[in-house]
């Protein structure tokens, strides 16, 4: 267990309808990641938090939006959802930023778009 | 920005044979190279990581090599195990580790056969 709560496990939708997943890192952690896993493209870097600003941005479409909140938790709102956004979305954290700050991932949340 | 090509795709090995994965990076100022293994439906957790002042860092069965001048790095794992079975996945720090988010290969799928 990494510490890192990621919910809800599974999420099926339909096309066009909006999501959110939310993240609680781990204990003392204020950084928080979000990436993207689908089967052919590895793992994609969305967006970073820190104390609840954003500090860095990756290959996040405009229809997906993020937030960090005042009590470190995350969540990723992914809205006109396509078939395509069908992956695994995994949030991870770091006690702070820059190099070497181990990053923990939680176990993920299934979106599936049908 | 930070791009990581990771080689090869798969790899499949007899048990107690070793294994190589090797990945290049673009970024020169990256200094953070960690590697996780995911095995299947799971997180993807960290079994070891190098920073660039150092060429190799060793734990147990597994090797991390660096070539900064060549920007690229090697995991090496010996006496290979059925439980070594799992997804790799090469990543290095962006930016030169100002934020701490990772930038990942597409992984490699290890396939340790009895």
């Amino acid at each position: 267990d990494s510490g890192v709560t990621q919910t809800p496990k599974h999420l099926i939708t339909a096309t066009g309808q909006r999501v959110t997943l939310r993240c609680s890192p781990r204990s003392g952690d204020l950084s928080v990641y979000w990436y993207q896993q689908s089967l052919d493209q590895g793992l994609q870097f969305l967006i970073q938090y820190y104390n609840g600003e954003e500090r860095a941005k990756g290959n996040i479409l405009e229809r997906f939006s993020a937030q960090q909140f005042p009590d470190l938790h995350s969540e990723l709102n992914l809205s006109s959802l396509e078939l395509g956004d069908s992956a695994l979305y995994f949030c991870a954290s770091s006690l702070l930023v820059g190099t070497g700050n181990t990053i923990y991932f939680g176990e993920g949340s299934w979106l599936t778009v049908v | 920005g930070e791009n990581v090509e990771q080689h090869p795709s798969t790899l499949s090995v007899q048990e107690g044979d070793s294994a190589v994965i090797k990945c290049t990076y673009s970024d020169s100022a990256s200094n953070y190279f960690p590697w996780y293994k995911q095995e299947l439906g799971k997180r993807p957790q960290l079994i070891i990581d190098i920073r660039s002042n150092v060429g190799e860092k060793k734990d147990q069965r597994i090797a991390v090599t660096l070539n900064k001048t060549a920007k690229h790095f090697s995991l090496h794992i010996t006496e290979t195990q059925p439980e070594d079975s799992a997804v790799y996945f090469c990543a290095a720090a962006e930016d030169g580790g100002s934020q701490g988010n990772l930038i990942f290969g597409k992984g490699t799928k290890l396939s340790v056969k009895p």
